[in-house]
C-alpha cells in the first residue's frame, strides 16, 4: 500500500518560514506527480502547488505564489514545501498527494495523513 | 480560473435511498485530444484525508463499492449513491484538474435521516 508521511508542521509566527516534507513509499516515486493540497480547519480543500515526476514542471496557487517553493528529491523519495512569509491564513492541514503518473493533470489517487500548520503571534 | 460549485451544501437520506449531488464547472473541463472530462469525486470523512471515488468524472477508482457512480452533462457533473449505507456519511467534493489552478467545490455533507 502506497505511504505518504508527512512532517514539518507546528506553529510559527507571522512573517515566519516553515519547510514541509512528505517521504513517500511502496510506489515508484519518479513515475508520480505530487501536489500540496491544505485544508484550513472546518474548511473545504485548497490545492497549493504540484510538482511533476521529473521536477521540472511546477505550478502554485495564486496565494502562494511568490512564497512558497515545492520541490521533490527522486533519489530519496521526498517531496517539499519551502514556505516563507507566512500568514494568518495559510493555517491548515497540508496534504500531500499523489497523482497515477508523471503529470500533474490527473486526479490524487493517494493522500497523507496531514501536517498541521499553525500561524500565530 | 475555473470555478467549480456545488449543490447542495447538505443533504440527508435514509438509508437505502439514493443520494444525489450536483457539481458545476464554470467552463468546460472537456479535452478535445482525449474526449475525457477531467473532473474526479472525493469523499472526505472526519478526521480523515480524502479519498478518491471517481475519476474521467465516470470512472470508479479500484476498491470503490459500486453503488458510487458518476456521470456528466456538458458542464454539469452529478456524483449518485445508489443505495446509502451508514460508511457514506461524509463530505463529498468535486475537482477539476483540467487547467491550473485546481479547483475544487465547496463541499457536499452527507447525513442519514
Amino acid at each position: 500500500e502506497v505511504q505518504l508521511l508527512e512532517s514539518g508542521g507546528g506553529l510559527v509566527q507571522p512573517g515566519g518560514s516553515l519547510r514541509l516534507s512528505c517521504a513517500a513509499s511502496r510506489f515508484t516515486f519518479s513515475n508520480s506527480a505530487m501536489s500540496w493540497v491544505r485544508q484550513a480547519p472546518g474548511k473545504g480543500l485548497e490545492w497549493v502547488a504540484g510538482i511533476s515526476g521529473s521536477g521540472g514542471s511546477t505550478y502554485f496557487a495564486d496565494s502562494v505564489k511568490g512564497r512558497f517553493t515545492i520541490s521533490r528529491d527522486n533519489s530519496k523519495n521526498t517531496l517539499y514545501l519551502q514556505m516563507n512569509s507566512l500568514r494568518a491564513e495559510d493555517t491548515a492541514i497540508y496534504y500531500c498527494a499523489k497523482a497515477p503518473g508523471a503529470s500533474y493533470y490527473l486526479q490524487i489517487d493517494y493522500w497523507g495523513q496531514g501536517t498541521l500548520v499553525t500561524v500565530s503571534s | 480560473d475555473i470555478v467549480m460549485t456545488q449543490s447542495p451544501d447538505s443533504l440527508a437520506v435514509s438509508l437505502g435511498e439514493r443520494a444525489t449531488i450536483n457539481c458545476k464547472s464554470s467552463r468546460s473541463v472537456l479535452s478535445s485530444s482525449n474526449n475525457k472530462n477531467y473532473l474526479a469525486w472525493y469523499q472526505q470523512k472526519p478526521g480523515q484525508p480524502p479519498k478518491l471515488l471517481i475519476y474521467w468524472a465516470s470512472t470508479r477508482e479500484s476498491g470503490v463499492p459500486d453503488r458510487f457512480s458518476g456521470s456528466v452533462s456538458g458542464t454539469d457533473f452529478t456524483l449518485t449513491i445508489s443505495s446509502l449505507q451508514a460508511e457514506d456519511v461524509a463530505v463529498y467534493y468535486c475537482q477539476q484538474y483540467y487547467d491550473t489552478p485546481f479547483s475544487f467545490g465547496p463541499g457536499t455533507q452527507v447525513d442519514i435521516k
